[in-house]
């Protein structure tokens, strides 16, 4: 059963804790995004990968890190730094470029205390 | 970075009406496309149009370009309360291998 998973679907985190976001996809995809969702702003680009071990900042990449290690794997750490990281993250995948649709994970929503 | 922006932001039609609804970009492209989030979901695919083509069909949805206007439609016919969902449309950061998302519309549909 092809597809992208993020895991967990909700997090919740302590102020000054760092935590990571899993994305898994099996499409056999070249490039992985993250998104970061807040209510009414649309999505925003904060890391992606075109080819395992080589990453790119997006719009918002201040207080995250990523890693591409794995072709199937783009797991996403949001740091203490990140000032105010309660929102919905979301995660894609596509054959890279621009004329390729993006195949999206569930969404983790990371909520913190 | 460009950014599509979907006008208007929500809308409530009636079971069996037509949604159009809106998306404006500021710079050039190579295509556009749109997708649906259903609440607390990730997002569908739903269709590409690209720069040289003005009109695209796929089932109930129409999307059509003009790239002279900058500006990009949605119309969902014959609504269902299953496409109770946001829209968003994207386009290409060109050169840069990504998307740039617009807010999205907000379209309910009252069975």
């Amino acid at each position: 059963d092809g597809g992208i998973t993020q895991s967990p679907k909700y997090l919740f985190r302590k102020e000054g804790q760092n935590v990571t976001l899993s994305c898994e996809q099996n499409l056999n995809h070249d490039a992985m995004y993250w998104y970061r969702q807040d209510p009414g702003q649309g999505l925003r680009l904060i890391y992606y990968s075109q080819i395992v071990n080589d990453f790119q900042k997006g719009d918002i990449a201040e207080g995250y890190s990523v890693s591409r290690e794995k072709k199937e794997s783009f797991p996403l750490t949001v740091t203490s730094a990140q000032k105010n990281p309660t929102a919905f993250y979301l995660c894609a995948s596509s054959w890279g470029g621009t004329y390729n649709e993006q195949f999206f994970g569930p969404g983790t929503r990371l909520t913190v205390l | 970075s460009q950014q599509g922006e979907e006008d208007p932001q929500a809308l409530s039609i009636q079971e069996g009406e037509n949604a159009t609804m809106n998306c404006s970009y500021k710079t050039s492209i190579n295509n556009l496309q749109w997708y649906r989030q259903n609440s607390g979901r990730g997002l569908v695919h739903l269709i590409l149009i690209r720069s040289n083509e003005r009109e695209k069909h796929s089932g109930r949805l129409r999307v059509t370009l003009d790239t002279s206007k900058k500006s990009s439609s949605l119309l969902i016919t014959a609504s269902r309360a299953a496409d109770t969902a946001s829209y968003f449309c994207a386009t290409d950061d060109y050169g840069n291998n990504r998307l740039a998302f617009g807010k999205g519309n907000q379209v309910v549909v009252i069975p």
